[in-house]
């Protein structure tokens, strides 16, 4: 099992529709998690972390399940402008080594 | 402020050529991250540092030599290019391990 693992979609939805991106990881131990955004040819940037109790910032809302080892990302009231890369990133340390690791990204296209 | 830079944003090499890539942060962070990013293989770390005058080996190190002389500055070295490592590569910093990772706008390579 790949240690973070994305539908690449992509997903193709009328504005306003509401959708949802699942995120799976494979290492219990991981600690922090995160979505970054990647709009065409340009770098990431951060979406939102994802904390134990969920969170929510306007129209996004990303939750973690640690017994079943997933995050979620759902878009409300999709706008043009949130056609991108959503990428799943997943952090977690040990015994001097560092690792953070990048989910694939699932590909949004939000059609007028 | 600036952010993430970095120089030079495209660049074609013949094999077995060698060049340096340049990032500077002025966000005085004290780590700093190289990552290649792929089509179908999301970004990838190769190095990073925990600090000045520190660095560690990533996921795809080989092929590729990194310093960390002066903190706002992180190089990433190939000796000998190889088409193999034609790749857009980002460069990222943040202030800790988990913390939120800014990037840079990255760099085109081609090795033909």
């Amino acid at each position: 099992r790949k240690e973070v693992e994305q539908d690449p979609g992509p997903f193709n939805v009328p504005e306003g529709a509401t959708v949802a991106f699942n995120c799976t990881y494979s290492n219990s131990a991981s600690q922090s998690f995160f979505w970054y955004r990647q709009d065409c040819r340009k770098e990431p940037k951060l979406l939102m972390s994802v904390y134990s109790s969920g969170n929510e910032d306007g129209r996004f809302t990303a939750q973690l399940n640690r017994a079943s080892q997933y995050i979620s990302l759902l878009i409300r009231d999709s706008k043009l402008s949130d056609s991108a890369t959503y990428l799943c990133v997943v952090y977690r340390s040990g015994a001097g080594s560092y690792q953070l690791t990048f989910g694939k990204g699932t590909k949004l296209s939000v059609i007028p | 402020n600036a952010g993430v830079t970095q120089t030079p944003k495209f660049r074609v090499l013949k094999t077995g050529q060698s060049m340096t890539l340049l990032c500077a942060q002025d966000m005085n962070h004290e780590y700093m991250y190289w990552y290649r990013q792929d089509p179908g293989m999301g970004l990838r770390l190769i190095h990073y540092s925990v600090g000045e005058g520190t660095t560690a080996k990533g996921e795809v190190p080989d092929g590729y030599n990194v310093s960390r002389l002066k903190k706002q500055n992180f190089l990433l070295g190939l000796e000998s290019a190889a088409p193999s490592q034609t790749s857009v590569y980002f460069c990222a910093s943040s202030s800790s391990g988990p913390d939120t990772q800014y990037f840079g706008p990255g760099t085109r390579l081609t090795v033909l």
